[in-house]
């Protein structure tokens, strides 16, 4: 079975770090390309960063909200990205996916989606 | 960035009726839109991407149309498991963006 588990969510204070991991199994991890989407409490969908595959340069593009605040990275030979994110704001609170590219080419539409990890950034 | 519009915010349908839901591009997106389906609790799943091709798994009732700016997601006869909120979604441009949700429900 295809599937994506995020872990790493929890309570955290405001300026401080927090790192999430997306285990993947069912698929060869390192030929897709992969992404986080947060969704705030009761609010619509917010695409956060993306991975390509190594084949594609393993590069990053970030939304403006989190750029130079969160990192994505990924380890191939675990079948886990990660989502680094540091000084964080009450603005981040929110559940947060990990996705994947629905083709091996990276295009940014998603077909697999983890349950999602809450992250609450509170004092 | 590229501001995804959607309309109705809210369609009320009874079952078994034809819902056409909309989604607007404040710039072309040329095919690049994909539309997902949300229930309360449970992660986004990928209905259509490429305006109009189904993701796998995805019944024959469900089908999408448009390309440049104007999209459209139909659901032929809706299924008590289609209520739902629906989300378009625009790859054509970094960042990628979503639309603000329509929200069907039971008439």
């Amino acid at each position: 079975e295809v599937q994506l588990v995020e872990s790493g969510g929890g309570l955290v204070q405001p300026g401080r770090s927090l790192r999430l991991s997306c285990t993947a199994s069912g698929f060869t991890f390192g030929d897709y390309a992969m992404s986080w989407v947060r969704q705030a409490p009761g609010k619509g969908l917010e695409w956060v960063g993306f991975i390509r595959s190594k084949a594609y340069g393993g590069t990053t593009e970030y939304a403006a909200s989190v750029k130079g605040r969160f990192t994505i990275s990924r380890d191939d030979s675990k079948s886990i990205a990660y989502l680094q994110m540091n000084s964080l704001k009450t603005e981040d609170t929110a559940v947060y996916y990990c996705t994947r590219d629905v083709k091996v080419i990276p295009i940014g539409a998603f077909d697999i989606w983890g349950q999602g990890t809450m992250v609450t950034v509170s004092s | 960035e590229i501001v995804m519009t959607q309309s109705p915010a809210t369609l009320s349908v009874s079952p078994g009726e034809r819902a056409t839901l909309s989604c607007r591009a404040s710039q072309s997106v040329s095919s690049n839109l994909a539309w997902y389906q949300q229930k309360p609790g449970q992660a986004p799943r990928l209905l259509i991407y490429g305006a109009s091709t189904r993701a796998t798994g995805i019944p024959a009732r469900f089908s999408g149309s448009g390309s440049g700016t104007e999209f459209t997601l139909t659901i032929s006869s809706l299924q008590s498991e289609d209520f739902a909120v629906y989300y378009c979604q625009q790859y054509n441009n970094w960042p990628v963006t979503f639309g603000q949700g329509t929200k069907v429900e039971i008439k």
